[in-house]
């Protein structure tokens, strides 16, 4: 089945240093992508939406300059936080939508981002 | 705007027994709603989900739920708990038009106990 790969799985940072994570569409080409963050306890909340070729869609409240988007290619969207801070710490998943063969959503297997 | 609640941020049933988790959802259009799980530090898998046709989905590892329009509705049930069915369970809901955003519920942590 369709399958999204997700790196990296864990990382630890610095305060104030960015962390860039993949997700990468194996076996399908992935034109949209949704990003996810989930605190500890709680739901998803969808952080923004890349589509290839053209520019992210950010939630309201998101910050664009903070939480870099792009879809680099049909394969590839990645997510990078920039100058993170420990209340970025969370866990970040993508989750690409149904599309041609696809009839549902296929998620990542998610990134727990600590930042120290 | 379409939204969704799940009753219960934990539910605690023994082994053997009904598990029920509880979603209502709000859309102004047909949706498409699905029931995910979710263990520590892992992504989502999928149960179930309902589009369109029987009301009635049955999923995977025994689980099934039924799409209520009447009472927007879509509550999971499993006839008998295992350990393993411990885990943190989501409902979402999407529509057509809605760009295939999904909407997730709080989620409900599901405790089995011996």
């Amino acid at each position: 089945g369709a399958v999204v790969s997700q790196h990296p799985s864990w990382v630890i940072c610095k305060s104030g240093t960015s962390v860039k994570i993949e997700c990468r569409s194996l076996d399908f080409q992935a034109t949209t992508m949704f990003w996810y963050r989930q605190f500890p306890k709680q739901s998803l909340m969808l952080m923004a939406t890349s589509n290839e070729g053209s520019k992210a869609t950010y939630e309201q409240g998101v910050e664009k300059d903070k939480f870099l988007i792009n879809h680099a290619s049909l394969t590839l969207s990645t997510l990078t936080v920039t100058s993170a801070h420990p209340e970025d710490s969370s866990f970040y998943i993508c989750s690409a939508p149904p599309g041609q063969l696809r009839d549902g959503y296929t998620f990542g297997s998610g990134t727990r981002l600590t930042v120290v | 705007a379409q939204s969704v609640t799940q009753l219960g941020s934990h539910v605690s049933v023994s082994e053997g027994a009904l598990v029920l988790l509880r979603c209502n959802y709000s859309s102004s259009v047909p949706p498409y709603l699905f029931w995910y799980v979710q263990y520590p530090n892992q992504g989502l898998q999928l149960l179930l989900k309902y589009t369109t046709g029987a009301t009635l989905v049955k999923g995977i590892n025994g689980f099934e739920a039924e799409f209520k329009k009447s009472e927007t509705s879509f509550h999971l049930t499993k006839p008998s708990a295992h350990m393993s069915d411990a885990a943190e369970y989501f409902c979402a809901v999407s529509f057509t038009g809605g760009g295939n955003k999904l909407t997730f519920g709080t989620g409900t942590q599901l405790k089995v106990e011996l």
